[in-house]
């Protein structure tokens, strides 16, 4: 079975300045997608960023890049120019290609704060 | 685009009670929702896998007679927590899965449910 790690419970950053969240995962195929969602106070989920694992670039979304490591199986979300609204809990998760198989794997999560 | 909406945000009612939670998908039609529970400073834990014209999939540990599950149109499915009880005071949040890769799963904003 696939399994998400985020071996940071909490992280904190001063306004402006950039922030990595790491994420590892456990997996034995060789495509699937990655996914960080974003939890604020209002426990809305938001999409972030998501990678298809057979793409080799790592996906960007303005402020937001991550950092794919197939080989290592990592996903870490880097933030830059960090704002007060980034924070948030933040959760990467993971979902395989196959047809049927939809579930979403949630990692613990990491809460984000941002100082000013 | 591809916007969840979930009614009601916030819920308090008497032990014993049923209580219907409704996930609409406004602007895409979803053949797949998901329903989640999400206990205070937790990740969210997938309850179960909602299809459109059939029965819903439940994951293990998750009482399928406690947790009705309907999904009855391409844009509507609704979860009712019957007899429900303090221990099933949580937070329930849909999500709605949108067609094409990489096919990400888009949330409703998540439903608060006290139990007396």
């Amino acid at each position: 079975a696939q399994t998400v790690t985020q071996s940071q419970p909490e992280m904190s950053v001063q306004e402006a300045e950039t922030v990595t969240l790491s994420c590892t995962y456990d997996t034995s195929e060789s495509d699937y997608y990655l996914f960080w969602y974003k939890q604020p106070p209002s426990r809305q989920m938001i999409l972030v960023i998501r990678q298809e694992a057979y793409k080799q670039q790592n996906a960007t979304e303005n402020r937001f890049s991550v950092n794919f490591q197939k080989a290592a199986k990592s996903f870490s979300l880097k933030i830059s120019d960090s704002q007060l609204g980034d924070a948030a809990m933040y959760f990467c998760a993971y979902r395989r290609v196959i047809q049927g198989a939809q579930k979403l794997v949630f990692g613990q999560g990491t809460r984000l704060t941002i100082n000013p | 685009g591809a916007v969840v909406s979930q009614h009601p945000s916030w819920v308090i009612c008497k032990s014993g009670t049923s209580v219907k939670i409704e996930c609409r998908s406004l602007d895409f039609q979803a053949t797949t929702m998901f329903w989640y529970r999400q206990f205070p400073k937790q990740s969210l834990m997938l309850m179960a896998t909602s299809n459109e014209g059939s029965k819903a999939t439940y994951e293990q540990g998750v009482e399928k007679d406690k947790f009705l599950i309907n999904h009855a149109s391409l844009t509507l499915s609704t979860l009712t927590v019957t007899s429900a009880h303090p221990e099933d005071s949580s937070f329930y949040i849909c999500s709605a899965r949108v067609q094409g890769r990489p096919r990400p799963q888009h949330f409703g904003d998540g439903t608060r449910l006290s139990i007396l």
